[in-house]
């Protein structure tokens, strides 16, 4: 595709249920990031993909968030039993290269009822 | 752990006008990579500008130029001749050599007509 995308653009859940976002990076990226940004707040780093590997996993604030990338590209961050201080805008960019530029995409707005 | 500090949680600018926004980070690295990013209010992170440390001369792209103090570890972020476009959360990051970027926390940019 000509950019990231990602899916859905909202969710809204109740406490307890799981979630799963997913990111469609672009074609030939081989790096993919998840970042959360709380309303009016900066970005801060979940986890970082080099292919389908994750080297690093220290962002995930807890055992209920985990993220799977398959075939080098579509990736999945699930989150499970959801709670209220997960709402957050959940941010996935992707490098053609490590230290190249970040191409982000829309978000998903994550609201926990 | 690397942070990246922007002091200035929102600035103003007359339209037409330049303003500076200021960022700082923190690192034993030498070798690293800094950028700017700008988040309008749809959400979509997008790059304005992008400055390897090695290189001693500042990057410059059209309106948008930096001035990177390597030995101050500061790298701000120029706007010359201000847009209403221009309006929008502008985030410093930096990225280290083991594939991680670091945000700081942004500047509201607010352009008055």
């Amino acid at each position: 595709g000509a950019g990231v995308s990602q899916s859905p653009s909202n969710k809204v859940t109740e406490k307890g249920k799981d979630v799963e976002l997913r990111c469609d990076p672009i074609s030939g990226h081989t790096a993919l990031y998840w970042y959360r940004q709380s309303l009016g707040q900066g970005l801060e780093f979940l986890i970082y993909f080099q292919g389908n590997s994750a080297p690093d996993k220290s962002g995930l604030p807890s055992d209920r968030f985990s993220a799977e990338r398959t075939g080098g590209s579509v990736s999945t961050l699930t989150i499970q039993r959801t709670q209220q201080e997960d709402s957050a805008v959940y941010l996935c960019a992707s490098s053609l290269v490590v230290a190249f530029a970040l191409h982000f995409g829309n978000g998903t707005r994550l609201t926990v009822t | 752990a690397q942070t990246v500090t922007q002091s200035q949680p929102e600035m103003s600018v007359q339209e037409a006008e330049t303003v500076t926004l200021s960022c700082t980070y923190d690192t034993s690295e030498s070798d690293y990579y800094l950028f700017w990013y700008k988040q309008p209010p749809s959400r979509q992170m997008i790059l304005v500008i992008r400055q390897e440390a090695y290189k001693q001369q500042n990057a410059t792209e059209n309106r948008f130029s930096v001035n990177f103090q390597k030995a101050a570890k500061s790298f701000s972020l120029k706007i010359s001749d201000s847009q209403l476009g221009d309006a929008a959360m502008y985030f410093c990051a930096y990225f280290d050599n083991f594939n991680k970027f670091y945000f700081g926390s942004g500047t509201k940019l607010n352009v008055k007509p």
